[in-house]
């Protein structure tokens, strides 16, 4: 089976940067997805790592190693509008998306 | 810019009764999907079909549930008796090419 964890809840400031982690544990990685979903709304794709690196898109970053089964999602210059669930997702395979329990930000100002 | 509709928003059902939930993935996708989520918990699989079959399925997707692509348009997931641990939002999604898949705005699904 696959076993994500991220921490539940983050906090960050207006303006500030933030990173969040995913660690999982998978056989057969085939890639790591990072979904971001708004409270009542649908989840809505973020970013894609199936190599090593950092993968960039405007002020979002998501990093992989898939060595260490770790990933993390960098918001930069962050807007109260970032306030959401960040959720990440693993691949094995061609099996479909295992969903972690997301990581809830707050930006406060 | 193309987006996953699904139809209703918002469905009430009494326990034991069957409910059709309905979506229109983007017209040039081939994969398709359906996921729960039960509030404050995470997004779980339960179907994907392609070709006209579904390819996988959870253990969540038992006998209760079935889907359907009745008119080459319409994507839907029947639930034919429903429990009252069946409600949760249930997302339709769509995929050209099994990366970056889209998700429609989901149908909460209230089982009394």
């Amino acid at each position: 089976g696959q076993n994500i964890d991220q921490p539940t809840e983050m906090t960050a400031t207006e303006g500030a940067i933030v990173q969040i982690n995913c660690t999982y544990q998978t056989s057969g990685f085939n890639g790591l997805f990072w979904y971001q979903q708004h409270a009542g709304e649908a989840p809505t794709f973020l970013s894609y790592n199936v190599l090593d690196g950092l993968e960039e898109k405007g002020r979002f970053s998501s990093f992989l190693s898939r060595s260490k089964g770790y990933s993390y999602l960098l918001l930069k210059e962050l807007q109260m509008k970032d306030s959401a669930s960040y959720l990440c997702a693993v691949r094995s395979g061609n099996t479909p998306l295992v969903f972690g329990k997301g990581t809830r930000l707050s930006v406060i100002a | 810019e193309p987006e996953v509709t699904q139809t209703p928003s918002h469905q009430v059902t009494q326990m034991g009764q069957e409910v059709i939930l309905r979506c229109v993935p983007i017209s040039n996708h081939l994969y398709f999907y359906w996921y729960r989520q039960i509030l404050g918990q995470k997004v779980e699989f339960l179907v994907s079909f392609y070709n006209n079959e579904i390819s996988e399925k959870s253990e969540i997707f038992d006998d209760q549930f079935s889907v359907e692509r009745p008119d080459g348009s319409n994507f839907t997931l029947k639930i034919r008796s429903t429990k009252l641990e069946d409600s949760a939002m249930y997302f339709c999604a769509s995929t050209a090419g099994r990366i970056e898949q889209y998700f429609g705005p989901g149908t909460r699904l209230t089982v009394t």
